[in-house]
């Protein structure tokens, strides 16, 4: 079975332009969560979804961030302007339902210069 | 304020060294607690979730203890391929969404053969 699947794997960008990240959840899960890590800062959450809604984006730093799930098998993540303090590995992560353990994609590595 | 502290930050053993592994938490109501392992420019992979004091779990050489203030994670006769950053991570009871994990920074574990 695939696991959680993350695009793109690496992202270099420019501050002041667009970043898209995307993810794949496991098939029949419920429930899509989006973390940041950074060595400053460990692993935080920034938002997440249960049933393609947003329940909780109480972690997204400020309005340049903002997270979509239009359907069951598939969120972005966009921060439009990017800054280079954004520069972090982004997880997505889903889980059967919100109660249950989480699984990890394998990241997105973001440098913006 | 609610968090979450993991000790050591980083420990070194050598192979077959047992040791323990150390998660304290500060929570208002404890909805679980859970164990990754993540390995370098990779997302962390689900260990062990457990949910109430005395409760404890094994998979191969690890065994993870819950207390009503802190878990244990207990390494047995470790071998290089253990070595990795264990975080933990508890569900807290926040304001009716039990849902949001709150992890701790980590212990990065390497196992000299």
């Amino acid at each position: 079975d695939a696991g959680v699947i993350q695009s793109p794997r690496h992202e270099v960008t420019e501050m002041g332009q667009e970043v898209t990240l995307r993810c794949k959840p496991i098939s029949g899960h419920n429930s899509l969560f989006w973390y940041r890590q950074t060595m400053m800062r460990g692993l935080e959450l920034l938002i997440y979804f249960n049933n393609n809604v947003p329940i909780d984006d109480s972690g997204m730093p400020e309005d340049r961030f903002s997270a979509k799930m239009p359907n069951a098998s598939f969120s972005t993540l966009k921060i439009q302007p990017s800054e280079p303090r954004d520069s972090a590995v982004y997880f997505c992560a889903s889980s059967w339902t919100v109660y249950n353990e989480q699984f990890f994609g394998p990241g997105t590595r973001l440098t913006v210069l | 304020e609610d968090q979450v502290t993991q000790s050591p930050e980083a420990l070194r053993l050598q192979e077959g060294e047992s040791s323990s592994l150390n998660c304290s938490y500060t929570v208002s109501g404890l909805r679980g607690l859970f164990w990754y392992r993540q390995d370098p420019g990779k997302g962390p992979e689900f260990l062990f979730t457990l949910y109430s004091a005395g409760e404890e779990k094994e998979k191969e050489r690890l065994k993870a203890t819950l207390t009503k203030k802190e878990s244990f994670l207990h390494i047995t006769a470790p071998k290089p391929e253990d070595s990795a950053t264990y975080l933990c991570a508890v569900r807290e009871n926040y304001g009716g969404a039990t849902n949001k994990l709150i992890f701790g920074t980590g212990t990065l574990l390497a196992v000299q053969p």
